[in-house]
């Protein structure tokens, strides 16, 4: 699976917009790319997955560029509750393999 | 709510004992996996199970066994317990077992001190 790269940290204010950024450069064309979020001792919660479409879902909308090297969640109003710890992973589809590899991600800080 | 449940919550217990933690997926759901997390660790996958069966093995100790029963429950087992045991354990189910359904759905986790 394809490594991403993260910032570590990130704020906004509470009803704005969050876009928490990713890179995966060295993306395969097989590989999905997913978030997951982990609020503090919480089990992780999957959040949304695409290939190379923007995919929108009641929680987020993912941006990934057209050469798929970066991607960009989008929390449209960001509230107290979405502070976490947030993960992005490339996942290869059809592979027999499935766990999921966590790197350090990025931490949300959503500010009232 | 995931759907997935985890028991018990806590658990606390010493070194050289045996624990034994619990997972019932979501409805419908045929493959669990079992995490690891520790502070200095992240979160490190130990197992996988689908329909009864074995399916990948990650980074998961002797001195940890598992196996998923017929009614898709999972349990875990860990003997010998050592300090560095202590770390919270998350299981989780997806649909599918890799060639669909990586959207895995984790549990609330079980907190396991060795004192």
């Amino acid at each position: 699976d394809a490594k991403t790269t993260q910032p570590p940290s990130m704020d906004c204010a509470e009803g704005r917009a969050a876009n928490l950024p990713c890179n995966h450069s060295t993306i395969s064309g097989n590989e999905y790319v997913y978030w997951y979020r982990q609020i503090h001792s919480q089990g992780p919660q999957y959040i949304i997955h695409g290939l190379k479409n923007n995919e929108t879902n009641e929680m987020a909308s993912l941006i990934i560029t057209e050469d798929r090297k970066s991607s960009t969640l989008i929390l449209p109003h960001a509230t107290l509750r979405d502070t976490a710890v947030y993960y992005c992973i490339a996942l290869k589809w059809g592979g027999a393999n499935s766990k999921l590899t966590f790197g350090k991600g990025i931490t949300l800080s959503v500010r009232p | 709510d995931s759907g997935v449940t985890q028991t018990p919550k806590h658990l606390i217990t010493a070194t050289g004992q045996r624990v034994t933690l619990r997972c019932s997926p979501r409805s419908g759901d045929l493959s669990v996996y079992w995490y690891q997390q520790s502070l200095d660790q992240g979160l490190q996958f130990l197992i996988q199970y689908y329909n009864g069966e074995e399916r990948a093995k990650g980074n998961i100790l002797e001195r940890f066994s598992a196996q998923q029963f017929p009614d898709l429950h999972s349990e875990l087992n860990l003997s010998s317990l050592e300090l560095g045991d202590s770390a919270l354990y998350f299981c989780a189910s997806s649909v599918g077992q890799g060639g669909s359904g990586y959207e895995q759905y984790f549990g609330p986790g079980t907190r396991l001190t060795v004192t």
